[in-house]
């Protein structure tokens, strides 16, 4: 398997500009994180989904944030508008119970720089 | 509200001697800790963990501790090398509806000196 791959691996765009951020988990894998990683507060978490479905979007920051799983094989990640303080790393993570304990394979991130 | 803890930002010491990275936790609900490592332009990956019914857990040149009283937690890295310079992010878990929530703590830049 390729791993988690997460698109593009750049992207730099104007205040006020929609972006979204796409991500692609491994096969079979059914849980899928997002995370921001800053200077101030390191790898935060988003929001994440099981199977598909929503389970914690305590972490989006506003509403401006929303996220997405229409399937097992994808996700997006949207900011709109955008502003300069959503300059971050942001990955994107995928899970599979095993065992019962899991660990997350992450993908490479997206830059985005917000001018 | 920081639920995972690692005070320490940066930690350097030489080549052959031991690293000692904690990191403390605030949930007792968390019942799972991992260890991942992150280079430069790259996703973090997993390095080691531990189960809250454990107090060590062994891989090679890692370690990981865990004390529950004192919701605090250890990795030690001996010998280090200095491919071990990275950033140490430390993780805690926590089931929710069958799903399991992994929250990260600020990381732990470690530099090992030839």
């Amino acid at each position: 398997d390729a791993g988690v791959i997460q698109s593009p691996r750049h992207e730099v765009t104007e205040m006020g500009q929609e972006v979204t951020l796409r991500c692609k988990p491994i096969s079979g894998h059914n849980s899928l994180f997002w995370y921001r990683q800053t200077m101030m507060r390191g790898l935060e978490l988003l929001i994440y989904f099981n199977n598909n479905v929503p389970i914690d979007d305590s972490g989006m920051p506003e509403d401006r944030f929303s996220a997405k799983m229409p399937n097992a094989s994808f996700s997006t990640l949207k900011i709109q508008p955008s502003e300069p303080r959503d300059s971050a790393v942001y990955f994107c993570a995928s899970s599979m119970r095993r065992g019962g304990r899991t660990e997350a394979f992450f993908g490479q991130g997206t830059r985005l720089t917000v001018v | 509200d920081q639920q995972v803890k690692q005070n320490s930002p940066s930690l350097s010491v030489q080549e052959g001697r031991i690293s000692i990275l904690n990191c403390d936790y605030t949930n007792s609900m968390f019942d799972y800790f991992l260890w991942y490592k992150k280079y430069p332009a790259e996703g973090p990956t997993f390095l080691i963990s531990i189960s809250s019914i454990k107090d060590k857990n062994e891989d090679g040149r890692f370690t990981v501790f865990l004390n529950k009283s004192a919701k605090h937690l250890s990795l030690h890295i001996v010998p280090s090398q200095p491919g071990d310079s990275a950033v140490y992010f430390c993780a805690a878990s926590q089931t929710q509806g069958g799903s399991e929530k992994l929250v990260f703590g600020k990381g732990t830049k470690l530099t090992v000196n030839p």
